[in-house]
């Protein structure tokens, strides 16, 4: 199957630093989304990304699909940052409804 | 519009006990699909329902059963609880036309 890694496992910023968390992925993806776990423990959708460059606010990502890989921008981070983000992927054929692998996360802390 | 829900938020149950946990799709989504998350790890994919039917398992037990409704909304049921089911079972909804997967908050499961 598939494999997915994230690096780097563990980040800690102070606030106001820039970030870049990668999402390396072995194989060919249909569907590449970015989450952020919040405390309570729900996934925050980020991006749908299965390629090209997207922004909203102070995120971004760019997933290079030829050459497996996606990156989040977190800018000008802040406390509320903080939290694991999941890169997850979906093998082709699985159209938008299939099964999600998921990468191990990447855990963000942002100190004040 | 209502995102995806869940229920119950918390539950505690013992040791061989059946457990039941219910999720309620962004309206208009016919794909509903469950993950575990077990702490430190990403989640790890149960089944797909689209359409009423399964469309896909992951690598768990038969003691882990679903079921998908007219209206949509799903059943995870897992019975014989072992110690290592405790974890967050997290449900997610997707359509066919918007892209991306939408999670709920998740049903926090201990097994004592």
């Amino acid at each position: 199957g598939i494999q997915v890694e994230q690096s780097p496992p563990d980040l800690i910023l102070q606030e106001g630093a820039n970030s870049t968390l990668r999402c390396n992925f072995s194989d060919s993806v249909n569907n590449l989304q970015w989450f952020h776990q919040n405390p309570w423990g729900q996934l925050i959708n980020l991006f749908y990304i299965p390629s090209g460059t997207k922004q909203n606010g102070r995120l971004s990502a760019t997933t290079v699909a030829t050459e497996r890989y996606s990156l989040l921008y977190i800018s000008s981070s802040q406390t509320t940052d903080s939290g694991v983000y999941f890169c997850a992927v979906m093998r082709p054929g699985s159209g938008n409804t299939g099964k999600l692998i998921f990468g191990q996360g990447t855990t963000l802390q942002v100190k004040p | 519009d209502a995102g995806v829900t869940q229920s119950p938020t918390h539950l505690i149950k013992t040791r061989g006990q059946h457990v039941t946990l219910r999720c309620s799709p962004i309206s208009g989504h016919k794909s509903v699909s469950w993950y575990q998350q077990v702490l430190g790890q990403g989640p790890q994919f149960i089944f797909q329902y689209y359409e009423k039917e399964e469309r896909g398992r992951g690598n768990f037990p038969d003691r882990f059963s679903a079921r998908q409704f007219p209206n949509y909304s799903s059943e995870l049921n897992v019975n014989a609880l072992l110690l290592g089911d405790s974890a967050l079972y997290l449900c997610a909804s997707s359509s066919t036309t918007v892209s991306g997967a939408f999670f709920g908050q998740g049903t926090r499961l201990t097994v004592v």
